[in-house]
């Protein structure tokens, strides 16, 4: 079974300093992952995904993310928040062999302070 | 490009009476949706899962009575709440996977969703 654990349900952040939303998973095969924002009241944007390419996956926004197999992490970073960044965002996981079933972690907010 | 839109965006209603969400994809054949909820503050939990001209299958704790979900065509599906109550608020969020016109690959589209308030 697949499953994702956001560490962190609150981040808070000064504009300018960097972002770290942390993020690890389980699963019993190769997995790929998301991390998706969702600003309030609004739909899910897909911010970025690994497919088993390139361990470090760079987003919009200036977002990115590595994966760790060791670690079986996937924290997403951004060098220098903005305030626009201020949202909901949500770590998810997909095994291949699910029908694309996503696995959502129970997200996290950032709030970006001046 | 493809897009997946949700019809209404937000609805309310009385308990007791039904309500009908729309998810319709554009340049997309959504072979495959999947229907999720999302209590505020809180993540998004899947209903359930619909595969064009099936009937859905249902995540354990998801009355399929209740909740009707039709996908008849490969750019619609629509789900009922069937006699509404307060505790079935919620944002209901649908997510199409299927062929792009313009790609060969299997893509993902989330729709914008729909904030459902029961009074």
């Amino acid at each position: 079974a697949q499953s994702v654990t956001q560490l962190d349900s609150h981040v808070s952040v000064s504009e300018g300093t960097p972002v770290l939303l942390r993020c690890n998973y389980s699963s019993s095969y190769s997995p790929s992952l998301f991390w998706y924002v969702q600003h309030p009241n609004k739909g899910l944007q897909l911010l970025l995904k690994y497919t088993s390419a390139a361990t470090l996956v760079k987003g919009i926004n200036g977002f990115e993310a590595e994966f760790k197999k060791s670690e079986t992490s996937f924290h997403l970073t951004k060098p220098s928040a903005h305030m626009s960044d201020a949202a909901e965002y949500f770590c998810v996981v997909s095994d291949p062999g699910t029908a694309s079933k996503l696995t959502f972690g129970t997200g996290t907010r950032l709030q970006v302070t001046l | 490009g493809a897009v997946v839109s949700q019809h209404p965006s937000w609805v309310i209603c009385k308990s007791g009476t039904s309500v009908k969400i729309e998810c319709r994809s554009l340049d997309f054949q959504a072979t495959t949706m999947f229907w999720y909820r999302q209590f505020p503050k809180q993540s998004l939990m899947l209903m359930a899962t619909s595969n064009e001209g099936s009937k859905a299958t249902y995540e354990q704790g998801v009355e399929k009575d209740k909740f009707l979900i039709n996908h008849a065509s490969l750019t619609l599906s629509t789900l009922t709440v069937t006699s509404a109550h307060p505790e079935d608020s919620s944002f209901y969020i649908c997510r199409a996977v299927g062929l792009a016109s313009d790609s060969p690959k299997t893509e993902q589209y989330f729709g914008p969703g729909t904030r459902l308030t029961v009074t």
